[in-house]
């Protein structure tokens, strides 16, 4: 496609529900990214990866977070058990490649609201 | 960890009117980025700085970095109700070149016709 995609753009779950929420990047770009904002505050950085691999995975919140990206595509990022602090609008950017992060293109992000 | 602070929190203007937006950071800037969200658009690259002193413009947008400060500040110039949004700046946390960006909180613009 013509940009980064997320699906879905909002979600609403129960407290204790896992949710997987993805991301289609740009044809061809390498690096992935995840980012969270939650409101009133700045976007945290989550996770990236290279090709298929997460080499830093530091930035997740907690275990219940999770994420992988297959054939150097899709990626979904996982969280288990969730929890009314994990809304927020989770924000997936992609770039040609990682040491351009910050010229990265974003997807509308998921609204995703725990109840 | 580096910490970005922008201000102000939110600004209104009349349109036609000047307005600036500062970004800045509690530790050494490699590089400043700034962002335009429209909500329902996701985030969109506006520039990037990186040299001290250095300047860019986008329309009738135009940034510049001063390093010694460790801030940015983004002017717009006679505004226009689709520059309204929130602006984020974005800054390297690690090296030029890092995978990782910290961001600013944003700053809200409303332009009144």
């Amino acid at each position: 496609g013509a940009g980064v995609s997320q699906s879905p753009s909002n979600k609403v779950t129960e407290k204790g529900k896992d949710v997987e929420l993805r991301c289609d990047p740009i044809s061809g770009h390498t690096a992935l990214y995840w980012y969270r904002q939650r409101l009133g505050q700045g976007l945290e950085f989550l996770i990236y990866f290279q090709g298929n691999s997460a080499p830093d995975k530091s930035g997740l919140p907690s275990d219940r977070f999770s994420a992988e990206r297959t054939g150097e595509s899709v990626s979904t990022l996982t969280i288990q058990r969730t929890q009314q602090e994990d809304s927020a609008v989770y924000l997936c950017a992609s770039s040609l490649w990682a040491g351009i992060s910050g010229e990265a293109f974003f997807g509308q992000g998921t609204r995703l609201t725990v109840v | 960890s580096q910490e970005l602070e922008q201000s102000p929190q939110s600004l209104i203007v009349q349109e036609g009117k000047n307005l600036t937006i500062n970004c800045t950071s509690s530790k050494t800037l490699y590089g400043l980025y700034w962002y335009k969200q429209k909500y329902g658009e996701g985030l969109i690259f506006l520039m990037m700085l990186q040299k001290g002193g250095e300047e860019k413009s986008h329309e009738k947008i135009t940034a510049k970095l001063d390093e010694k400060k460790q801030q940015s500040s983004l002017h717009i110039t006679a505004s226009q109700p689709s520059h309204a949004g929130i602006y984020l700046c974005g800054a390297d946390s690690s090296g030029a070149g890092s995978y990782q960006l910290t961001f600013g909180k944003g700053t809200k613009l409303s332009v009144i016709p």
